[in-house]
């Protein structure tokens, strides 16, 4: 079954410094990644997604991710942290197994960024 | 954009009783909408997938006949809670695809933080 990792629990910076929220993935054949923001009591929010092409993708409110095939990782990026990007991140792989198909998304256990102003 | 409206956003319940969950789609068809759960500082955990017109279809090891899925229209699903104890406690969130390929995001809705006394 297709997971992914995210081994830091909260990850914090400084705002205006660069940001990395780490994932690494496990999956038989072609890895295809999500990541989502969620703010408290909220749903979550569609950030930028890797399925094929370039390694670097780039998503919304100014963040990317690099897609990394040796290292079977898929960190999410940001040149310069706000203090309103501080929220719950998670990294998703999309499962192909189960009667659900290729609708299936399985999710890490989350990573909570918090920018200090 | 696309956007998954959940109603009620929080709801107090006694034990024993049922409580409902609203999932709509507002500007958009959703024949596949997605049931999570989240504990506190975890994942989300796919509860069942709701298919328009068609039986829901649960995840190992959750309950079929305690959380009750319902998705009469395109536009609507509802999950039912039933019997519900403190144990049912915790966030539930909704999700749908829009009908653009495999790989297109999922837009999810605000959540339900239940809390059963």
């Amino acid at each position: 079954a297709q997971s992914v990792a995210q081994p830091e629990d909260q990850v914090n910076v400084a705002e205006g410094n660069p940001l990395t929220v780490k994932c690494t993935y496990s999956v038989s054949g072609n890895p295809y990644l999500f990541w989502y923001v969620q703010y408290p009591n909220r749903g979550l929010q569609f950030l930028l997604k890797y399925i094929t092409g370039d390694n670097l993708v780039k998503g919304s409110y100014g963040f990317e991710a690099e897609f990394n095939k040796s290292q079977t990782s898929f960190h999410l990026k940001k040149p310069s942290a706000l203090v309103s990007d501080s929220a719950l991140y998670f990294c998703a792989v999309r499962d192909m197994g189960g009667e659900t198909g290729f609708q299936k998304l399985v999710f890490g256990t989350g990573t909570r960024l918090l920018v200090s102003p | 954009g696309a956007v998954v409206s959940q109603h009620p956003s929080r709801v107090i319940c006694k034990s024993g009783t049922s409580v409902k969950i609203e999932c709509r789609s507002l500007d958009f068809q959703a024949t596949t909408m997605f049931w999570y759960r989240q504990f506190p500082k975890q994942s989300l955990m796919l509860m069942a997938t709701s298919n328009e017109g068609s039986k829901a279809t649960y995840e190992q090891g959750v309950e079929k006949d305690k959380f009750l899925i319902n998705h009469a229209s395109l536009t609507l699903s509802t999950l039912t809670v039933t019997s519900a104890h403190p144990e049912d406690s915790s966030f539930y969130i909704c999700s749908a695809k829009t009908s653009g390929g495999d790989n297109s995001p999922l837009h999810f809705g605000n959540g339900t933080r239940l809390t059963v006394t």
